[in-house]
C-alpha cells in the first residue's frame, strides 16, 4: 500500500537555526506532493505543493521543498526558523490517476525556542 | 471568505453510544472529505465525496461509520456504536476539485469515547 514516511517525529531548534524535515513516499508512479502545517490552535493549511516542473518549490513564510524523484523524497527546508514556525508539519501525496485522495505522513512537531 | 465549519468541536460519549458530526464546506467546493486523526498520527481519509456522490470510502469502517452529503453541500458523519478506538479528531475538508490536492480544513471535532 502507498505510504508517506516522516523520519523526524519531534524537532527542537533555536531561532535562526536551519530546518530540514524529511519526507519519503512509497509509490512508483507519478505523484503530486504537498506540505501542510498546523499552527497551535489552528486548522491544517497548505504550505506548498509540487505538481511538475522545477523540483525546487517555494511556499509561504520562506519555506521551500525539493522533490528528488530518485530518492522518492520531498524534504522541507527553511534557512532560518522563527519562534512563530512552531507547529506540526505534515507531508502528503496524491497519486496520479487515482481519486485525488490525499495520503498524509504521521507528522513532525517542530518546536522553536526563542 | 468563510472557512469550513464543523460542529460540535468537542464530544465525550460512552462506548456503544452514537455520535454525529456536521460539516459545512466552503461555498462552491465540490469535493468534501472526512479524515480521522488519532493522536500522534497523520490524518487518515475516511470518505471523499464529489458533489453528493462517494468517490472513495475504502477506509471507512462501514459496520459502524456512515456519512452522507445531501444536496452536495453539508455533510454528516455518524458513528454507531462507538468504540474506544474511535477517540480521535474528525476533520472535514473541502476543495474546489477532486485533483487539486489543496484542501481547506475545518478546525475538527474532537471525540473522546470512555
Amino acid at each position: 500500500a502507498q505510504s508517506v514516511s516522516q523520519h523526524n517525529h519531534h524537532v527542537i531548534l533555536s531561532e535562526a537555526a536551519s530546518l530540514e524535515l524529511g519526507c519519503n513516499y512509497s509509490y512508483g508512479g507519478t505523484v503530486n506532493l504537498f506540505w501542510y502545517v498546523q499552527y497551535p490552535g489552528q486548522h491544517l493549511q497548505l504550505l506548498l505543493k509540487y505538481f511538475s516542473g522545477d523540483p525546487l518549490v517555494k511556499g509561504i513564510k520562506g519555506f521551500e521543498a525539493e522533490f528528488i524523484k530518485s530518492k522518492f523524497s520531498f524534504n522541507l527546508r527553511k534557512p532560518s526558523v522563527q519562534w512563530s514556525d512552531t507547529a506540526e508539519y505534515f507531508c502528503a501525496v496524491t497519486l496520479s490517476g487515482n481519486t485525488g485522495k490525499l495520503i498524509f505522513g504521521q507528522g513532525t512537531t517542530l518546536q522553536v525556542k526563542p | 471568505e468563510a472557512g469550513v465549519a464543523q460542529s460540535p468541536r468537542y464530544k465525550i460519549i460512552e462506548k456503544r453510544q452514537s455520535v454525529a458530526f456536521w460539516c459545512n464546506p466552503i461555498s462552491g467546493h465540490a469535493t468534501l472529505y472526512w479524515y480521522q486523526q488519532i493522536l500522534g498520527q497523520g490524518p487518515k481519509l475516511l470518505i471523499q465525496f464529489q458533489n453528493n456522490g462517494v468517490v472513495d470510502d475504502s477506509q471507512l469502517p462501514k459496520d459502524r461509520f456512515s456519512a452522507e452529503r445531501l444536496k452536495g453541500v453539508d455533510s454528516t458523519l455518524k458513528i454507531q456504536p462507538a468504540k474506544l478506538e474511535d477517540s480521535a479528531v474528525y476533520l472535514c475538508a473541502s476543495s474546489l476539485g477532486q485533483y487539486t490536492g489543496e484542501l481547506f480544513f475545518g478546525e475538527g471535532s474532537r471525540l473522546t469515547v470512555l
